[in-house]
């Protein structure tokens, strides 16, 4: 079967970096999303890993690992407003552009 | 460009009636998709529309159903309502190109049916 994994919440402080990490096994590999989700908010695109290695977008970063089927989302000078849920998608080779979806990680920021 | 945009944003409904939700994709977008979303669920893929066209289906019963207009608009209908039916519906669109990888999902902001 398909399954993504992603811890189920996270605690950090104010201006601290946190790891968010993703683990897949799919059928094959057409690259990988993370999406931001504030509560009662739809999702919102953050990253778009299909290579190994790291994307970097500001104080938010993506990495790939496709040998090890694992990603991780990296949040630098975290801010209240990253207080979300952040979803991790993949999209599996010949899916016919389906994504399958982890059941997302909660982020929760304290001062 | 306007956004994703579903209708209605709320609704109560009670067991054993239907309901038909309805999403309008960012315009020039060809590909519709619809999620259930229940707290500690996830996204649960329920279909995807592409030029009038279902694409790809999820495993959900036969009580859920969809389709996509000529002009890329969708609606999703649900028969028979189930207490557990009570859960967020997202949209999402994309340009759905064949060939293309990438191909982001842009979401609308969810109904929200409450089944009673």
């Amino acid at each position: 079967g398909q399954n993504i994994d992603q811890p189920t919440e996270m605690t950090a402080t104010e201006g601290a970096i946190v790891q968010i990490n993703c683990t897949y096994q799919t059928s094959g590999f057409n690259g990988l999303f993370w999406y931001q989700q504030h509560a009662g908010e739809a999702p919102t695109f953050l990253s778009y890993n299909v290579l190994d290695g790291l994307e970097e977008k500001g104080r938010f970063s993506s990495f790939l690992s496709r040998s090890k089927g694992y990603s991780y989302l990296l949040l630098k000078e975290l801010q209240m407003k990253d207080s979300a849920s952040y979803l991790c998608a993949v999209r599996p080779r010949d899916s016919n552009y389906q994504l399958i979806w982890g059941a997302g990680t909660k982020l929760i920021i304290k001062p | 460009k306007a956004g994703v945009t579903q209708t209605p944003r709320y609704l109560i409904k009670t067991r054993g009636q239907q309901v038909t939700l309805s999403c309008s994709p960012i315009s020039g977008h060809r590909s519709v998709s619809w999620y259930q979303q229940t707290p500690g669920q996830g996204l649960q893929f329920l279909f995807e529309y592409f030029s009038e066209t279902q694409r790809n289906k999820g495993n959900f019963p036969g009580r859920f159903s969809g389709r996509q207009f000529s002009n890329s608009r969708s609606e999703m209908n649900v028969s028979t309502l189930e207490l557990g039916d009570s859960a967020l519906y997202l949209c999402a669109s994309s340009e759905g190109l064949a060939g293309g990888s990438y191909n982001e999902q842009f979401f609308g902001p969810g109904t929200r049916l409450t089944v009673l």
